[in-house]
């Protein structure tokens, strides 16, 4: 069985700062690792993921991730907020069996100050 | 390429009727997934659906909820004799598991229920 563990239901940064949002996980199995973006009132977006490539992962918005085998992590970074970062941010597990469910962690807000 | 199309984005019923929430997954997908989301909480997790199987169905209600995805046509989700906690976002999901895809799921905008 996979599970994920989002630390800090809320994060707050300036302008400009570093994000940084948390993430652990358990599987098994090898994993496969998601971050989403969820703004208000809409369905999540897909920002990044990892599937056994390359452990450093690349997203859209300036978003990277990367997945630590040692440290069961998959932290998602960004060198530079910006207030239109603002968002729900979800990550996710699930593993290569197409039997195995997506399970989502309880999300991070983050928010941008001025 | 048209994503993953819910219907209806808003619906209101009042308690005790029926609602049903429909899915149509991205071109080429097989499977779907469907969640909830309640105000201020993150998504859990309901069914796992292949055509004409529900693969699984350990995050269901054990009453009044059912899901379906026919071999032609969209998932259904129903909810029969609504209450009250019923009221929330659902959200549809799709993939095409694979190595590839790396079992990538792909959401829809979401239908937010209204028991009043």
């Amino acid at each position: 069985a996979q599970s994920v563990t989002q630390l800090g239901s809320h994060v707050s940064v300036s302008e400009g700062a570093l994000v940084l949002l948390r993430c652990n996980y358990s599987s098994s199995v090898p994993p496969y690792l998601f971050w989403y973006v969820q703004y208000p009132n809409q369905g999540l977006q897909l920002l990044l993921k990892y599937t056994s490539a390359a452990t450093l992962v690349k997203g859209i918005n300036g978003f990277e991730a990367e997945f630590k085998k040692s440290e069961t992590s998959f932290h998602l970074t960004k060198p530079s907020a910006h207030m239109s970062d603002a968002a729900e941010y979800f990550c996710a597990v699930t593993t290569y069996s197409s039997a195995s469910k997506i399970i989502f962690g309880s999300g991070t807000r983050l928010s941008i100050r001025p | 390429n048209a994503g993953v199309m819910q219907n209806p984005r808003h619906l209101v019923r009042r308690r005790g009727q029926e609602a049903r929430l429909r899915c149509s997954p991205m071109k080429g997908h097989s499977h779907v997934y469907w969640y909830r989301q309640l105000p201020e909480e993150g998504l859990k997790f309901m069914v796992y659906l292949q055509k004409e199987n529900i693969i699984d169905e350990s995050g269901m209600p054990k009453e009044r909820f059912s899901a379906e995805f026919p071999k032609e046509g969209p998932s259904i989700l129903r909810i029969q004799q609504v209450v009250r906690g019923d009221s929330a976002a659902y959200f549809c999901a799709s993939s095409m598991p694979g190595q590839d895809s790396g079992n990538t799921i792909y959401f829809g905008e979401g239908s937010w229920l209204t028991v009043v």
